[in-house]
């Protein structure tokens, strides 16, 4: 059970528009710290895709965006394209007793 | 630019330790940041294990932390992992990594080495 919840599938067809949501807590997202986005190819090593919410590092398209409201995060995705298939996971700082870096389970990103 | 580097043995017993190290380069760790692990068992997702400031200061995941133990060597820039009283449930790909504070991003990631416990 992750302290951050994500949908585990999503899918759309090339050139559509999908989002991802990642919802935690007010120990964590609602509490005001960052949300970060990770995107997971197959058999490689998660790359950051998004950080401090809605910042894209150096070569991230801008069809990569994220959002952040409340105790919950967005990632959106737009034109899709084939090679966004992967995984993608929501990462965020807890000050509970639990975890300090708390990530999501995954979502499972499927271009039909 | 920033590389890390994890390596280790792929292969430990039960009940053993495991210990792993990430060679860094591009970047001196007694410079600053925090120095991460994180691992993620077959088929399912990514845990933190805990991380380490440059000065030494340590922050484990809790449901780790009596196991876990985590070192940075600054003079052979590296920092390194053990895991002690493993088990098949230990059985992961453990990633290094580096955010900048607790707060931020891990924005550069080792490319991975996987570990399996099995006697």
């Amino acid at each position: 059970q992750s302290v951050l919840t994500q949908p585990p599938s999503v899918s759309g067809a090339p050139g559509q528009r999908v989002t991802i949501s990642c919802t935690g807590s007010s120990s964590n997202i609602g509490a005001g710290y960052d949300v970060h986005w990770y995107q997971q190819l197959p058999g490689t090593a998660p790359k950051l895709l998004i950080y401090g919410n809605s910042n894209r590092p150096s070569g991230v398209p801008d069809r990569f965006s994220g959002s952040k409201s409340g105790t919950s995060a967005s990632l959106a995705i737009t034109g899709l394209q084939a090679e966004d298939e992967a995984d993608y996971y929501c990462q965020s700082y807890d000050s509970s007793l639990s975890d300090l870096e708390v990530f999501g389970g995954g979502t499972k990103l499927t271009v039909l | 630019q920033v590389q890390l580097q994890e390596s280790g043995p792929g292969l430990v017993k039960p009940s053993e330790t495991l210990s792993l190290t990430c060679t860094v380069s591009g970047y001196s760790i007694s410079s600053g940041y925090y120095w991460g692990w994180i691992r993620q068992p077959p088929g399912k997702g990514l845990e933190w294990i805990g991380s380490i400031y440059h000065s030494g200061s340590t922050y484990y995941n809790p449901s780790l932390k009596s196991r876990v133990t985590i070192s940075v060597d600054t003079s052979k820039n590296q920092f390194s992992l053990k895991l002690s009283s493993v088990t098949a449930a230990d059985t992961a790909v453990y990633y290094c990594s580096e955010t900048v504070t607790l707060f931020d991003a891990f924005d550069i990631w080792g490319q991975g080495t996987m570990v399996t416990v099995s006697s």
